[in-house]
């Protein structure tokens, strides 16, 4: 059974580019989630979305916005992309709450 | 508000011993709970969750939880840890929040083991 996919690993952009990041969820999940990750603030989130509709969304600026796709592929979006963008971006995939997430290993940004 | 609360940041043991990691959350209803594991570079991976039924929980890896109702805790349990067990532990709440479900997760504990 494949695992959640987040594509690219890694990823080198520079102060006010845009960049797009992508994730596949596990088949059957329609709930995928997005998480900051930094040494400083730790795994902070995003938003998820679910069926297409954003479900929940973080405390972040309009700067990072996402959707979902009809087959629950997902993709998150920064814009103007600063220097504290850099972290790792982790996305999660969900069959229900009681469930929990499976996370997918990450997109590694760096803003230079 | 709902929160949880890792009070190790860090925590270093021998190759062997048993761990115990720590975690309060604050819910006024019983929430979901779960222990995630990260090595360095890599996602989260889950190990043990709880809702309902045994408050003992067996999860992979040989890990083991129990929940505290009367102290609102979940604490994560190994009897002999193996160096490989080295990586960031994260507990999480699954808690209701207006009228949506979401996961709350812990600051994390770093866990050293010496050889």
């Amino acid at each position: 059974k494949a695992g959640v996919t987040q594509t690219p690993r890694y990823l080198i952009k520079t102060r006010g580019q845009q960049v797009t990041l992508s994730c596949s969820p596990i088949s059957g999940h329609r709930s995928v989630s997005w998480y900051q990750q930094t040494p400083g603030q730790g795994l902070q989130f995003l938003f998820e979305y679910f069926s297409e509709t954003q479900r929940n969304k973080g405390n972040f600026p309009g700067r990072f916005s996402g959707r979902q796709f009809s087959n629950s592929r997902s993709e998150m979006n920064v814009s103007t992309l600063e220097l504290g963008d850099s972290a790792l971006y982790l996305c999660a995939s969900s069959l229900s709450v009681s469930s929990g997430y499976t996370f997918g290993s990450g997109t590694r940004l760096t803003v230079v | 508000a709902q929160s949880v609360t890792q009070p190790d940041i860090h925590i270093t043991v021998s190759e062997g011993a048993s761990l115990e990691l720590r975690c309060n959350y604050s819910y006024g209803a019983t929430p979901y709970l779960f222990w995630y594991v990260q090595s360095p570079g890599q996602g989260l991976q889950l190990l043990l969750k709880y809702f309902s039924g045994d408050t003992l929980v067996q999860g992979i890896k040989g890990f083991e939880a129990e929940f505290k109702r009367s102290q609102s805790s979940f604490n994560l349990r190994k009897p002999s840890v193996h160096w490989s067990d080295a990586a960031e532990y994260f507990c999480a709440v699954g808690a209701s929040t207006s009228g949506t479900y979401k996961y709350i997760f812990g600051t994390g504990t770093r866990l050293k083991v010496l050889a």
